[in-house]
């Protein structure tokens, strides 16, 4: 059964310091999303992508947050620099396309920030 | 501001019996709903679905249920089993765009 990859499952690091996570969705699923999960809450949309181009990325801090699919396959989320509040689940989901098609998540990277 | 809220954080139901699970929604233009399980340390599964042009759909031991005049849905698991034990959580979105989430609940199911 195909999967939603994500890289690393697990990421420590200091404040300050760059951090990056990589998805690779489903194939043949033109839309990816990212998403992070702080614990107790569900996840929060940060950037949708439309193939390569972004359809929304209203709710992604862009001071210290990149996000880029470049070929509309596999994708990269930045934070630069990591600060304490982004200790979190980043998720990343794909689906067919937009509208009435489920999204498959991947099993998440949960970003420690120290 | 929260437009999927699940307010009851946790539910204990005995093997065998039903799980009812809630979700309100504020947002009248939402028109595709989902439910999602997660266990710990893995990203959320798609467990059912519904298009707002319907008030049932059931897949196996689950039924979810949508009353838009109250912006309400429920899912239903019958019977429930151990093996369910996971946080639910319910999802809304308007056609094309990204899924709002609840805070999920929490199901256990006793032997």
């Amino acid at each position: 059964e195909a999967e939603v990859a994500q890289s690393p499952r697990y990421k420590i690091t200091e404040k300050s310091q760059a951090v990056a996570f990589w998805c690779d969705p489903i194939s043949g699923h033109a839309t990816l999303y990212w998403y992070r999960q702080i614990l107790g809450q569900g996840p929060e949309l940060l950037v949708q992508f439309q193939d390569e181009s972004v359809v929304d990325d209203s709710q992604l801090p862009k001071d210290r947050f990149s996000a880029e699919r470049l070929k509309g396959v596999d994708s990269t989320l930045k934070i630069q620099p990591a600060e304490l509040g982004d200790s979190a689940m980043y998720l990343c989901a794909s689906s067919l396309t937009g509208g009435f098609y489920e999204q498959y998540f991947g099993p998440g990277t949960r970003l420690t920030v120290t | 501001d929260q437009q999927v809220k699940q307010n009851s954080p946790s539910l204990s139901v005995q093997e065998g019996r039903i799980s009812i699970l809630n979700c309100d929604y504020t947002n009248s233009m939402f028109d595709y709903f989902l439910w999602y399980k997660k266990y710990p340390a893995e990203g959320p599964t798609f467990l059912i679905s519904i298009s707002s042009i319907k008030d049932k759909n059931e897949d196996g031991r689950f039924t979810v249920f949508l009353n838009k005049s109250a912006k309400h849905l429920s899912l239903h698991i019958v019977p429930s089993q151990p093996g369910d034990s996971a946080v639910y959580f319910c999802a809304a979105s308007e056609t094309g765009y990204a899924l709002n989430f609840g805070k999920g609940t929490s199901l256990l199911v006793t032997p």
